[in-house]
């Protein structure tokens, strides 16, 4: 069966860091692009960046480039998301995901963990 | 960006109605269009992707179309578990952009 877990979401003050982690089960992991995707509650789904499947390329949203960096260790079945000076606006649940390929749909979620950037 | 504009924002509907979404792209994206469910308190799941593909598991009432940029989801008769909010997503540039979703509420 294939699982996406998240960890590492919590409360963290403006200008702050958190690492988000996904431990991936039940597949191929180092076969799939995996995506990191966010959601403010009771709102829209925002992509926030995906990594290829050896970690070569990495793309990422305007809103969050320059601040967060996406990684992967295939022999840890692990995805990351370092996200580094914290703004209020990058509140939200943030979802681990997988595609086959780049222009791919996304077949698995995580449960999403939630990140709380306050004061 | 690519803009995904999807209508109509929510919808009351009974069960056994048709229900029709639509979502339009800014620009073209050929056949690189997805669509999702999602209920309260859970990820988003994948109910057709490629324009019109229907995913492995989803009931047959879900279908997808497309025209030009327009593309459109239909449930042919809604069921109890269809209440839910629906978001299309286009994978064809980056960043990939979602619709902003449609609530359909029972009435």
């Amino acid at each position: 069966e294939v699982q996406l877990v998240e960890s590492g979401g919590g409360l963290v003050q403006p200008g702050g860091s958190l690492r988000l982690s996904c431990a991936a089960s039940g597949f191929t992991f180092s076969s799939y692009w995996m995506h990191w995707v966010r959601q403010v509650p009771g709102k829209g789904l925002v992509w926030v960046s995906r990594i290829d499947n050896d970690g070569s390329t990495t793309n990422y949203a305007d809103s969050v480039k320059g601040r967060f960096t996406i990684s992967r260790d295939n022999a840890k079945n692990t995805l990351y998301l370092q996200m580094n000076s914290l703004r209020a606006e990058d509140t939200a649940v943030y979802y681990c995901s997988r595609t086959t390929f780049v222009a791919g749909w996304i077949d698995y979620w995580g449960q999403g963990t939630l990140v709380t950037v306050t004061s | 960006d690519i803009q995904m504009t999807q209508s109509p924002s929510s919808l009351s509907a009974s069960v056994g109605d048709r229900v029709t979404i639509t979502c339009r792209a800014s620009q073209t994206i050929d056949n690189y269009l997805n669509w999702y469910q999602q209920t309260p308190g859970k990820a988003p799941k994948v109910l057709i992707y490629a324009a019109s593909s229907l995913q492995s598991g989803v009931p047959s009432r879900f279908s997808g179309s497309r025209s030009g940029t327009d593309f459109t989801l239909t449930i042919s008769s809604l069921q109890p578990e269809d209440f839910a909010t629906y978001f299309c997503q286009q994978s064809f540039g980056t960043p990939w952009t979602f619709g902003q979703g449609t609530k359909v509420e029972i009435k």
